[in-house]
């Protein structure tokens, strides 16, 4: 059981350039959510799933893409990366009722767009 | 949407000594308030949470409490040791479905041995 799997844990983007952030879980949660952290900030919601197939905007979507084709997968893209959106990334899951309501976060992804 | 405000942004105690995170929050209907501690190159983890449907909570060492009325909850960690320092962020949410959360900006505490 591996919880919340990030993957990569660093990379170094030029402006103009994609990527795609991965995120897994193997705890068969329905909730599935990226979080961006900022120095000073806290962490700021993104994007958030409420199951397969299904997206929604956070409180700062904008210059960001997500996917969740499969349950335990939850995406992250940036189609035009600029310096702005370097930062720390955060994947995190949970699942429904009071007994799984507790949020596991990834390891994070340190993002540098240059 | 929900605004999340933290106090202080900084804090250093001896050990031994109790410390005192307090954050507001704007929305009403938020229900859920969780407290994340995150050390240095760290993910957050929980370390303790609260419904608005009870005013305290109690583990161990730490403690929450919660004032509905004026929209206000804080963390109490006593006895404090080296090893509680880090950074400690409050959130809160309306959970009714997804946990969507808002983060206060964080308290770095440092314990002074």
């Amino acid at each position: 059981n591996a919880g919340v799997t990030q993957t990569p844990k660093f990379r170094v983007l030029k402006t103009g350039q994609s990527m795609t952030l991965l995120c897994a879980q193997d705890m068969n949660h329905e909730y599935m959510y990226w979080y961006r952290q900022d120095p000073g900030m806290g962490l700021r919601l993104i994007h958030y799933s409420v199951g397969e197939g299904t997206t929604a905007k956070g409180e700062v979507p904008d210059g960001y893409n997500v996917s969740r084709l499969k349950k335990q997968n939850f995406l992250l893209g940036l189609e035009s990366a600029a310096p702005s959106q370097t930062s720390v990334y955060f994947c995190a899951s949970d699942g429904a009722g009071a007994r799984n309501e507790k949020l596991f976060f990834g390891s994070g992804t340190q993002l540098s767009v240059l | 949407g929900e605004n999340v405000e933290q106090h202080p942004s900084t804090l250093s105690v001896q050990e031994g000594d109790s410390a005192v995170i307090k954050c507001t929050y704007s929305d009403s209907a938020s229900n859920y308030f969780p407290w994340y501690k995150q050390e240095l190159g760290k993910r957050p983890q929980l370390i303790i949470d609260i419904r608005s449907n009870v005013g305290e909570k109690k583990d161990q060492r730490i403690a929450v409490t919660l004032n509905k009325t004026a929209k206000h909850f804080s963390l109490h960690i006593t006895e404090t040791q080296p090893e509680d320092s880090a950074v400690y962020f409050c959130a809160a949410s309306i959970r009714t479905g997804a946990n969507n959360l808002f983060f206060g900006t964080g308290t770095r505490l440092t314990v002074i041995p």
